[in-house]
């Protein structure tokens, strides 16, 4: 199986502030990955897919980056409704997750 | 508009079956894959079955292989697992997910509940 290790675990920014999670995988996943937004009692929600592509519907203030082994989301500008948990998924091989960021307002 | 609505979650004893619907509606059902994940408490998400498009095909991680059977019905536009042997380390929200290919999650289910208890 490919490990998702994802950092921070957990992470405070202000209104207005630029926010980059980051994702990385225990071998070469050819930019299959994707990002997930979820709410508190909210299923996930579908940011951003083969690692820099922006799902229909999701602010340009959000962007994907990173090959190989190392990618990353970045929240630029961050807004209120931004509060959530963020999830990274590889599909190159069976598809598995990063552990998760909690983004809190500080 | 793209649905996914889950059903058939609930209380459940060790050992138990439990079987959960996925009904959709707002794409063509047939031609995409029907895909499970799940969701322990407090916790991060675990994929735990996917099928393709004509139902031929399953995939299963080892965690539930031989106790989870995903299918499909093409011609009721819904989704099923059926849950056998149920532990207490299957308690979780579960979530029906499209994807195109063996890819990304594109639309999720509300997900269903399933707890597993004495």
């Amino acid at each position: 199986d490919i490990q998702m290790t994802q950092s921070p675990a957990s992470l405070s920014a202000s209104l207005g502030e630029t926010v980059t999670i980051e994702c990385r995988a225990s071998e070469d996943i050819y930019n299959g990955l994707a990002w997930y937004q979820q709410k508190p009692g909210k299923s996930p929600q579908l940011l951003i897919y083969n690692a820099n592509s922006l799902h229909t519907g999701v602010p340009s203030r959000f962007s994907g980056s990173g090959s190989g082994t190392q990618y990353s989301l970045k929240i630029n500008s961050l807004q209120s409704e931004d509060v959530a948990s963020y999830f990274c998924q590889q599909y190159y091989d069976y598809p598995t997750f990063g552990g998760g960021t909690k983004l809190e307002l500080k | 508009e793209v649905q996914l609505v889950e059903s058939g979650g609930g209380l459940v004893q060790p050992g138990s079956p439990l079987k959960l619907s996925c009904a959709a509606s707002g794409f063509t059902f047939s031609s995409n894959w029907l895909n499970w994940i799940r969701q322990a408490p407090g916790k991060g998400l675990e994929w735990v079955a996917s099928i393709n498009p004509d139902g031929s095909s399953t995939y299963y991680p080892d965690t539930v292989k031989g106790r989870f059977v995903v299918s499909k019905d093409n011609a009721k536009n819904t989704g099923y697992l059926q849950m056998n042997n149920l532990r207490s380390e299957d308690t979780a929200m579960y979530y029906c997910a499209r994807t195109r290919g063996s890819d990304y999650f594109d639309y999720w289910g509300q997900g269903v509940m399933v707890t597993v208890s004495s």
